[in-house]
C-alpha cells in the first residue's frame, strides 16, 4: 500500500486533456512538501517531468503541468499525443516516516 | 553534464548477498545526493534509501534498515548498494538516482542511472 495514492490507470484520445491525481497526506503533501512526478516509458528508466510541484525541467514539453492543493497534488497532461503513453509516479516526503515516498504509478493510455 | 552509470545485470540465490555500483561522471560522488530506487516486475518504484551530502547522513527505509548498505568510493566516484538476506521478493531492477541537495526526496530526482536487474532464484 503506497503512502500516496494514485489512480491506477486514466485514458484519453489524441488532443485531450487528462489529470492524473496524487493524494496525501498532512505527513507529506500537507506537510507542505514538494510534490515531483515522472514518467516512466516502457523498458526505461523514470525521468522527472515536474518539480516543485508546478516546475518544468529543460526539455519537458508545456503540455505537462502539475499543480497541489491541500493533500493533493495533480499532473495535467493537454494536448494528447501517442508518445505520452507510458507510467507516471508522484514522488515527495513523508516527515513521519522520514522517507523519501512514491505514489503507486498511473498507467496512461492514449486510445 | 552528470551521468550514473550502473553496473550489469545479477544473479543469486536465495539468502546471498548482491552489491550493485553506480558510476558518477561529471561531478564527485561524495557531493551529491544519491539515492536507490527498485521497482519489481509490473510493480511501482520504491525508495530503499538516500544519502545527504550537507550532514553525511544516510537514511534508509524502514523496511530495509539492518538489511541495505549505501556507500560511496571517492577513489573511483562510485556509489554502492548492497543487499543482504535475498529472498525472491528482491527480484527487482535497481536504480540509481541524483536529487540537487536533502538525501530525503525534498527536491526531486533528476539524473537516473539505467537500472540494474537483479533476479533471485534458487
Amino acid at each position: 500500500q503506497s503512502i500516496l495514492t494514485q489512480p491506477p490507470s486514466v485514458s484519453g484520445t489524441p488532443g485531450q486533456r487528462v489529470v492524473i491525481s496524487c493524494t496525501g497526506s498532512n505527513s507529506n503533501i500537507g506537510a507542505p512538501y514538494d510534490v515531483h512526478w515522472y514518467q516512466q516509458l516502457p523498458g526505461t528508466a523514470p525521468k522527472l517531468l515536474i518539480y516543485g510541484n508546478t516546475r518544468r525541467p529543460s526539455g519537458v514539453p508545456a503540455r505537462f503541468s502539475g499543480s497541489k492543493s491541500g493533500t493533493s497534488a495533480s499532473l495535467a497532461v493537454t494536448g494528447l499525443q501517442a508518445e505520452d503513453e507510458a507510467d507516471y509516479f508522484c514522488q515527495s516526503y513523508d516527515i513521519t516516516l522520514n522517507a523519501c515516498v512514491f505514489g503507486g504509478g498511473t498507467k496512461l493510455t492514449v486510445l | 553534464q552528470l551521468q550514473l552509470v550502473q553496473s550489469g545485470a545479477e544473479v543469486r540465490k536465495p539468502g546471498a548477498s548482491v552489491k550493485v555500483s553506480c558510476k558518477v561522471s561529471g561531478y564527485t560522488v561524495n557531493e551529491l545526493a544519491i539515492h536507490w530506487v527498485r521497482q519489481a516486475p509490473g510493480k511501482g518504484l520504491e525508495w530503499m534509501g538516500g544519502f545527504a551530502p550537507e550532514d553525511g547522513e544516510t537514511i534508509y527505509a524502514q523496511k530495509f534498515q539492518g538489511r541495505v548498505t549505501m556507500t560511496e568510493d571517492i577513489s573511483t566516484n562510485t556509489a554502492y548498494l548492497e543487499l543482504s538476506s535475498l529472498g525472491s521478493e528482491d527480484t527487482a531492477v535497481y536504480y540509481c538516482a541524483q536529487e540537487p541537495a536533502s538525501g530525503r526526496g525534498y527536491y526531486g530526482l533528476d539524473v537516473w542511472g539505467q537500472g540494474t536487474t537483479v533476479t533471485v532464484s534458487s
